[in-house]
This record gives structure tokens, C-alpha cells and sequence, in this order.
């Protein structure tokens, strides 16, 4: 079935510091996909997405690029702040499966000034 | 800003206890999810719903049931809670059809038992 698979974490830079976190995903159909975040003590909310291949999804200085021919969906932020401190998961849907959204297991962020 | 709510946020209770975990959204969504979320912040669906008197479990087996008889409610029941049961539940919905299934979160219920 679908799935995903990302980084492991946790994963510690200093403040203005480059960061990727690598994901990479498992599918038979076509599926979007996804990038969330979860703050301290909070649920998680949509930071960006990508519906078909070689789409971009960007926020908040965050970027990642729908990368068919090598199954990626990788996070990148030239410079990042405190305040980016956080959980990020990347997901997936697909049509297939009801657009049920599948989860990698999280990665943890942590800025450090 | 996600129309979705959770409550209580933050929960503690002694062992036996039944506890109700509440969800609504404002949204019109027809589909539905509770997750559990464990310390190592892994997300494990628990059980869904794609409209009213739809539930369905999810990958991680749980005591929990839930029940969806209107659109905007899927409230959690726990009938005799454990230690075992501590942990965060996150509620979300989404829109059905052929729409991307981007999820819309609550902010959770951190629920301990003692």
C-alpha cells in the first residue's frame, strides 16, 4: 500500500542555518502531496502541498518539489528562524485510497538562536 | 484557521473512568478522522467517517468507539479508561469526493489516567 517514509530526526540547527528534510514516498497511483506542521502543544496545520509532478509548494520560506522519477517530496528552507521550531510531517493522498491521508512518522525540529 | 475543535484540551482522570473526548467542525466536511499520537510523535488512526452513521476503525486498534450522527460531531468514548490509554488524540476532517484530501486539525485532547 502507500506510504511514507522521512528523515529521522530530531534535527538541531542554529538559527539562519540551511535545512532539508528528505521524504520519500510509495504509490501506485498518482497521489498529492503533502507537508504539515505541528507546534509545541498544538494539532497540525497544512504548510504546503503539491498536486502533480514537478509542482512546487511553498509557505513561510518553506519549499518542496513534487519529484516523480525519484518519489520525493523533499523540505527546504534557506534560512531558519526560532520560531520554526516544530514537528514536520510529510503525507500523502490518493485518489485510490478515498484520499485518505497517509503519514511519515515526523521530524523534529529544533532552532536554536 | 481550521473551524474544528477539540474538548477537552487537556484531561486528567483515575483508571475506570469513562471519558467522552469531543469533536466538532463548522466546516460541512463529510469526512472525519481521530488519531492517536504517542511521545515519539508518530500519528496512528484510530477510526474515520465518511458522513453520518459512517465509522470505520482505523490502522491501530483501539478501545475507543466513536459514533457520527450528525455532520459536525465525532465525539470519542472511552468506557473504562487505562493507563495505557494516556496519550494525545487529534481530530480532524476533510472534504469528500475527488477533492486532495487535505486535512483540517484540531488542537488536540491530552488526556492522562492515572
Amino acid at each position: 500500500g502507500d506510504s511514507v517514509t522521512q528523515m529521522e530526526g530530531p534535527v538541531t540547527l542554529s538559527e539562519e542555518a540551511c535545512l532539508t528534510i528528505n521524504c520519500t514516498y510509495t504509490a501506485t497511483g498518482y497521489p498529492s502531496l503533502f507537508w504539515y506542521v505541528q507546534y509545541p502543544g498544538e494539532g497540525l496545520q497544512l504548510l504546503l502541498k503539491a498536486t502533480k509532478a514537478d509542482d512546487k509548494g511553498s509557505n513561510k520560506g518553506f519549499e518542496a518539489t513534487y519529484r516523480k522519477e525519484t518519489t520525493s517530496f523533499h523540505l527546504e528552507k534557506g534560512s531558519v528562524q526560532v520560531s520554526d521550531s516544530a514537528v514536520y510531517f510529510c503525507a500523502l493522498s490518493d485518489r485510490r485510497n478515498n484520499n485518505d491521508m497517509r503519514f511519515g512518522a515526523g521530524t523534529r525540529l529544533t532552532v536554536k538562536p | 484557521e481550521a473551524d474544528i475543535y477539540q474538548t477537552p484540551r487537556y484531561l486528567v482522570i483515575g483508571t475506570g473512568k469513562k471519558i467522552t473526548l469531543e469533536c466538532s467542525q463548522t466546516m460541512g466536511h463529510d469526512k472525519m478522522y481521530w488519531y492517536q499520537q504517542d511521545p515519539g510523535m508518530e500519528l496512528h488512526l484510530i477510526h474515520y467517517s465518511y458522513g453520518v452513521n459512517s465509522t470505520e476503525k482505523g490502522d491501530l486498534s483501539s478501545e475507543s468507539t466513536v459514533s457520527r450522527i450528525r455532520t459536525e460531531h465525532f465525539p470519542l468514548t472511552l468506557e473504562s479508561a487505562r493507563p495505557s490509554h494516556t496519550s494525545q488524540y487529534l481530530c480532524a476532517s476533510a472534504l469528500g469526493g475527488g477533492n486532495t484530501g487535505e486535512l483540517f486539525f484540531g488542537e488536540g485532547s491530552r488526556l492522562t489516567v492515572l
